[in-house]
């Protein structure tokens, strides 16, 4: 099946720096990544919808300032996020749909975000 | 929201005892999908049911899906200890959109 990557697979910073989250389809093209968010022992909340070559399409309640989604090419979205927080500390989750006839969404592994 | 409801939020049973996870949700869908979650893991698809099925078999995994009542059940037959994960049922509208997930305990 299609494979999605995320890098990094876990990352700690101190509070107030950025970090960006890559995900990258391997084999094949997406005009479209979704952005996920989890908790502990929780469900995955979409933050974002990310477009190739357009802006990106946020949830109600998440901060675009907070959480830039960079979608450059079809096989690559990125999410920074800014000025981050232990509040932000969590499980980031891409996914990526196949632009062929399937159109099946495939996910990445997550990262893991630790915030000091 | 379009956020599902599953229940039971956790299920523990034996290894060999069928487990039955419900999912609920809210608007219209073009079809139901079934996740599964190890521990601090990614995502692993498991099945895919549209909305102009009822039923869907795969393996030891049985999906039902009623969209008059808007809800759907996952059945694991003959369960494993490796079965120990979470489960999660997405609605796909014009986007995935997760259920809150039962965290099932297969006790060897």
């Amino acid at each position: 099946g299609a494979v999605v990557s995320q890098h990094p697979s876990r990352v700690i910073c101190k509070s107030g720096t950025s970090v960006k989250i890559e995900c990258r389809s391997l084999d094949f093209q997406a005009t479209t990544m979704f952005w996920y968010r989890q908790f502990p022992k929780q469900s995955l909340m979409l933050m974002a919808t990310s477009n190739e070559g357009s802006k990106a399409t946020y949830e109600q309640g998440v901060e675009k300032d907070k959480f830039l989604i960079n979608h450059a090419s079809l096989t690559l979205s990125t999410l920074t996020v800014t000025s981050a927080h232990p509040e932000d500390s969590s499980f980031y989750i891409c996914s990526a749909r196949d632009n062929g006839g399937v159109r099946e969404q495939f996910f990445g592994p997550g990262t893991r975000l630790t915030v000091l | 929201s379009q956020q599902g409801e599953e229940d039971p939020q956790a299920l523990s049973i034996q290894e060999g005892e069928n487990a039955t996870m419900n999912c609920s949700y809210k608007t219209s869908i073009n079809n139901l999908q079934w996740y599964r979650q190890n521990s601090g893991r990614g995502l692993v698809h498991l099945i895919l049911i549209r909305s102009n099925e009822r039923e869907k078999h795969s393996g030891r995994l049985r999906v039902t899906l009623d969209t008059s009542k808007k809800s759907s059940s996952l059945l694991i037959t003959a369960s494993r200890a490796a079965d120990t994960a979470s489960y999660f049922c997405a609605t796909h509208g014009n986007k995935l959109v997760f259920g809150a997930g039962t965290i099932l305990r297969v006790k060897s």
